[in-house]
């Protein structure tokens, strides 16, 4: 069965420093991979998705980056962060009928 | 373009009532449709999915709903909720048919169960 990770979990970062946020899926391969934000009291914010190794489409123009260096897995990366930048972030994989599972998230705070 | 509208984003409901959920959607090819539940500080769960099978999608945890595309509406219910019901849930469409698989959702409704 498919299994997906984040880690880590919980973040307290300072505004300014550097980000790197992992997710990998096991158990499927060739997976469509995306990131998530949800921000304190709204829905969810598509950011990135990948159809493949080395493939990334940004939805929205904004401080975060992300890279797909191998076939399952994905980060979410930043140079500088922004007390903006707090959030839940989820990552999620699909392969067929547009379906999407999700992994546990990481709840960033950025001070 | 695809949308997706969530009537209501709190919902308080005692414990043993019915539980709806409204969603409608918009989409300019036929849509596939999605219900997610998020308890506090997880990833989301799928509870079910339409994909252009039977209109009325039975799901986890005694969930069902119905697809009407007269009413471009896909409503969730529970015949009887539990306190384990509250959490927040999302609706979801398909955003295209292609290699993306994008998602567009609603912006959730909290749904608490008062015992």
């Amino acid at each position: 069965s498919q299994t997906i990770h984040q880690w880590p979990a919980t973040l307290v970062q300072p505004v300014g420093s550097p980000l790197s946020l992992e997710c990998t899926v096991e158990g499927t391969s060739n997976p469509n991979l995306y990131w998530y934000r949800q921000a304190a009291g709204r829905g969810l914010q598509l950011l990135f998705y990948s159809v493949g190794i080395g493939q990334i489409s940004s939805e929205v123009p904004q401080n975060l980056s992300a890279s797909r260096p191998q076939d399952r897995q994905f980060i979410l990366s930043s140079k500088k962060l922004l007390l903006s930048d707090s959030g839940f972030y989820l990552c999620a994989w699909s392969v067929l009928v547009a379906t999407q599972y999700f992994g546990p998230g990481t709840r960033l705070t950025v001070l | 373009a695809q949308s997706v509208t969530q009537l209501g984003s709190h919902v308080s409901v005692s414990e043993g009532a019915l539980v709806l959920l409204r969603c409608n959607y918009s989409s300019s090819v036929p849509p596939y449709l999605f219900w997610y539940v998020q308890y506090p500080n997880q990833g989301l769960q799928l509870l079910l999915k339409y994909t252009s099978a039977a209109t009325l999608v039975k799901g986890i945890n005694g969930f069902e709903a119905e697809f009407k595309k007269s009413e471009t509406s896909f409503h969730l219910t529970k015949p009887s909720a539990h306190m384990s019901d509250a959490a927040e849930y999302f609706c979801a469409v398909s955003a295209e048919r292609g290699a993306t698989n994008k998602l567009i959702f609603g912006t959730g409704t909290l749904l608490a169960v008062q015992p």
